[in-house]
Order: C-alpha cells, then structure tokens, then sequence
C-alpha cells in the first residue's frame, strides 16, 4: 500500500533543516485546501493554498501537496529558521460553502 | 496598517455577566466569521456572515449571538458566560464566493472568572 505521513502534534528540526508537516482531511467531496501558521498570541495567516485539481503548489520556500486518494495533505518547508517556529493548520473547505474546518495542529519547533 | 482588527484585545468578564466582543476590518470583504480557539485546539468555527446573511454552525450553544451592523463591523455577543467559554476569540474575513484564504484578527482573549 501507499505510505502516508502520519499527523503528528509537535514537531522539532534543526535550523537550516526541511520541515513535512502532514494532516489528514476529512471530507472527500472538499476542493480548497489552505495552510495557516500561527504565530503564539495571533491570529492564524495564510501560507500557501492548493486547489483539488492540483497535486503540488510551491510558494517561496514552502511546497504543498496534495493526495486525494488518500486524502493527506503536507507542507514542506525548506531550510527551517527560527522564525519558522509556530504552529500549523490545514484548512479544507468546499465551494460555496463559505467556510473551513480547521484540522487538527502542528507544533514546530525549530532549534538553533 | 492592520486589516482585521478585533477589540479589546484581552477581555475579563465575570461569570454570567454579559460580554460582547468586537471585530472590525478595512478589507471590503463580504464574509466575516467568528472562531473560538481553546488552547492547544484548532479554530472552531461558531458562525459567519455572507453579507447581511447569518449562519449558525448547529453545534454553537445558543449563548452565543451575534451582530453585523454594516459591512466593516462584526460583534460577537456572549449572553451569559462560563467558565468554560474562556478563550480566545477570532474574527476573520474573507472575499466570499469562491472560497478563498481567511484575514484573522489577532483575536481577543477572553477570561471567566
């Protein structure tokens, strides 16, 4: 069978490292996928979006991917900083819904 | 040149006293939405506004209202709080339509006491 990563709560790199965070998402009819970071004490903010009918997306230094077969999302990040470090939710919502279910989040942790 | 902006910023209100909390934003944007986020736990979504159109999640307790007077500003109205409606409170905005990315405030902290 197909290897999918598992959700895990916290996370912990080195600087200078790449960083897979994974969620899984639950309704299979979603078609809009988003990354937020959550930086302690605010809000979440937007990093990278992917639509169903893509499997991959890359920003700057971030990459989202997208398998809908088993209905798993990841962000990489590459050459983890400091800055980095926050905690992550995926977003899955449907058209015309006006809304997203938030998944369950990550914490990053990044050492220097 | 804040987009979404939420006051107060912490809030302490006592046990069954009625407390609203305020969001207000510059974006133009049609939909606005309230979360609750209880430590460690993902956003939770009470409800949102499509315009002037209200919509209630079905699991968010009828102690929880609220108001969109015009477009730039949301309220969130607890009616009588608990000790167990501590937490910090988003709002966010989004173009509607299509879906796209939400604007979040920095959210207000909200203590029970």
């Amino acid at each position: 069978g197909e290897s999918v990563g598992l959700h895990l709560p916290t996370l912990s790199v080195q600087e200078g490292d790449n960083s897979i965070i994974n969620c899984a998402y639950s309704n299979s009819a979603s078609d809009y996928f988003i990354w937020y970071k959550q930086e302690s004490g605010k809000g979440p903010q937007f990093i990278i979006d992917i639509r169903s009918n893509m499997d991959k997306r890359q920003g700057q230094r971030v990459t989202v991917l997208l398998n809908k077969t088993v209905k798993h999302l990841s962000l990489q990040i590459a050459a983890t900083q400091p800055g980095d470090s926050a905690v992550y939710f995926c977003a899955e919502s449907l058209t015309n819904a006006g809304k997203s279910t938030f998944g369950d989040g990550t914490t990053l942790t990044v050492k220097p | 040149d804040a987009m979404v902006i939420q006051n107060p910023r912490y809030q302490v209100t006592q046990f069954g006293k009625p407390v609203t909390l305020s969001c207000s934003q510059t974006l133009n944007h049609n939909v606005m939405y309230w979360y609750q986020q209880k430590s460690s736990q993902a956003p939770k979504l009470l409800f949102h506004y499509y315009d002037k159109d209200f919509n209630n999640e079905a699991d968010t307790p009828d102690n929880f209202q609220s108001r969109r007077p015009n477009t730039s500003f949301c309220f969130l109205d607890i009616r009588s709080p608990g000790l167990g409606d501590a937490a910090m409170y988003l709002c966010a905005t989004s173009r509607g339509g299509s879906p796209y990315e939400q604007y979040f405030g920095p959210g207000t902290r909200l203590t029970v006491t």
